[in-house]
């Protein structure tokens, strides 16, 4: 079975500054690994995705995350924050033909000014 | 207008009352999904539909039923509802062809007092 862990709730980050949410995955067999934003009253929007290649994925709204096979972990980052980014992020997995989403627990992330 | 269109979007019921969730997409996508949301717990899978004829249930279906009138629509019903129930349900969408992306809706609140 496949398990996605963020290790963090929550974090805050001053507005310009840099921030890394974390995501650890599990799994015996090869998987895709997704980001998805959710802000306040809205649904889920996918963020970015990894499905095979290059381990470092460019996303929307200029994020970023590496696949990093050795580690299990897919860990998503953001040079200079803006307040905008206020949001949970949800990190997810899914076998590939599974056609099923994992979902983290989800970081909060808040920015302020 | 919404790909994935979730109605109602809030909605507050007694215990015992049977309650329906209704989602449609104009995606044209054959998979829907039905998700749902608690603070800490990330988004759980209840039930999945991969086309008209085929239903299974996700990781926590006790005490819910779907019906997948259509391509287009599909419904997620609390049979008599109970407070642990209370929680943000997520539908979402997903064609084969798309590298297992899903598209969700805003979101339903629902309230069981």
């Amino acid at each position: 079975a496949q398990s996605v862990t963020q290790l963090d709730s929550q974090v805050p980050v001053f507005e310009e500054a840099p921030v890394e949410l974390r995501c650890n995955y599990s799994s015996s067999v090869s998987v895709y690994l997704f980001w998805y934003v959710q802000y306040p009253n809205q649904g889920l929007q996918l963020l970015l995705k990894y499905l095979s290649g290059s381990t470092l994925v460019k996303g929307i709204n200029g994020f970023e995350a590496e696949f990093n096979k050795s580690q299990t972990s897919f860990h998503l980052r953001k040079p200079s924050v803006h307040i905008s980014d206020t949001a949970e992020y949800f990190c997810a997995v899914s076998v590939p033909g599974a056609d099923k989403l994992i979902f983290g627990t989800g970081t909060r992330l808040q920015v302020f000014p | 207008d919404a790909d994935v269109t979730q109605t109602p979007r809030n909605r507050i019921t007694k215990t015992g009352k049977r309650i329906m969730l209704e989602c449609s997409q104009t995606k044209g996508h054959d998979r829907m999904y039905w998700y749902r949301q608690d603070p800490g717990l990330g988004l759980r899978l209840i039930y999945y539909s991969f086309d008209v004829k085929d239903i299974n249930k996700g990781e926590i279906s006790d005490g819910y039923s779907v019906s997948r009138q259509a391509q287009a629509k599909f419904s997620l019903s609390l049979e008599s509802a109970i407070p642990n129930q209370t929680a943000l349900y997520f539908c979402a969408t997903s064609d084969f062809r798309g590298g297992e992306v899903q598209y969700f809706g805003a979101g339903t609140r629902l309230s069981v007092l």
